[in-house]
């Protein structure tokens, strides 16, 4: 059965930083890329970030780009997400979801639970 | 980037009646090279994250009730619900991937 489950949330203050985790199992985690996408309060889908099954190629979100770094440890079988310079609309529930496919983009066939990131003084 | 635009926001349907929720994206999504349209479609239930359910526009997930169908080309797109039941209550997006990933803003489906 395929499970990812994230971690890392949290309360931080605007500026701050934050790396959120999420540990794949069920499958063979280097085979397949891998996305972070997320949800504020009460409004819908955002993605964020894709990583390549070998990191090669990495995509970012406008909304993040320069401010957040996606990385991932096949032999960890772990995604990670650096959060840097936090904004209060950063504040989202933040799913890592599996790619089905390679390079480009595709939906997503799997998803974690999420784990809360609330960015606030 | 690609926006993706749902309505209604919300519908009330009757147990066993018909739910048709569409999608309309601000250019296609349909590769000529592969003939094939980028778009998908979730269902997300309070609390829990997106689950999928069509993809290709109209492919079946594996392990979804037959009753969700999705069709369309190009700009335009529906999911259906054949017959509603109480446990499609929830909220559906569509999401394009033609280029940088974007989801529609939901369509909260309720009993009526």
């Amino acid at each position: 059965e395929v499970q990812l489950v994230e971690s890392g949330g949290g309360l931080v203050q605007p500026g701050g930083s934050l790396r959120l985790s999420c540990v794949a199992s069920g499958f063979t985690f280097s085979d397949y890329s891998m996305s972070w996408v997320r949800q504020a309060p009460g409004k819908g889908l955002e993605w964020v970030s894709k990583i390549r099954s070998s990191s090669s190629i990495i995509y970012y979100a406008d909304s993040v780009k320069g401010r957040f770094t996606i990385s991932r440890d096949n032999a960890k079988n772990s995604l990670y997400l650096q959060m840097n310079s936090l904004r209060d609309e950063d504040t989202a529930v933040y799913f890592c979801a599996r790619d089905p496919y390679g390079s480009g983009f595709y939906y997503f066939d799997y998803w974690g639970q999420g784990t809360l990131v609330t960015v606030s003084s | 980037d690609i926006v993706m635009t749902q309505s209604p926001d919300s519908l009330a349907v009757s147990l066993g009646e018909r739910a048709t929720i569409n999608c309309k994206s601000s250019q296609t999504v349909l590769y000529s090279s592969t003939n094939k349209n980028y778009l998908a479609w979730y269902q997300q239930k309070p609390g829990r994250p997106p689950k999928l359910l069509i993809y290709w526009a109209s492919t079946r997930e594996s392990g979804v009730p037959d009753r969700f169908s999705g069709s369309g080309s190009g700009t335009d797109f529906t999911l259906t619900i054949s017959t509603l039941q109480a446990e499609d209550v929830a909220v559906y997006y569509c999401q394009q991937y033609h280029s940088t990933p974007t989801f529609g803003q939901g369509t909260k489906v309720e009993i009526k």
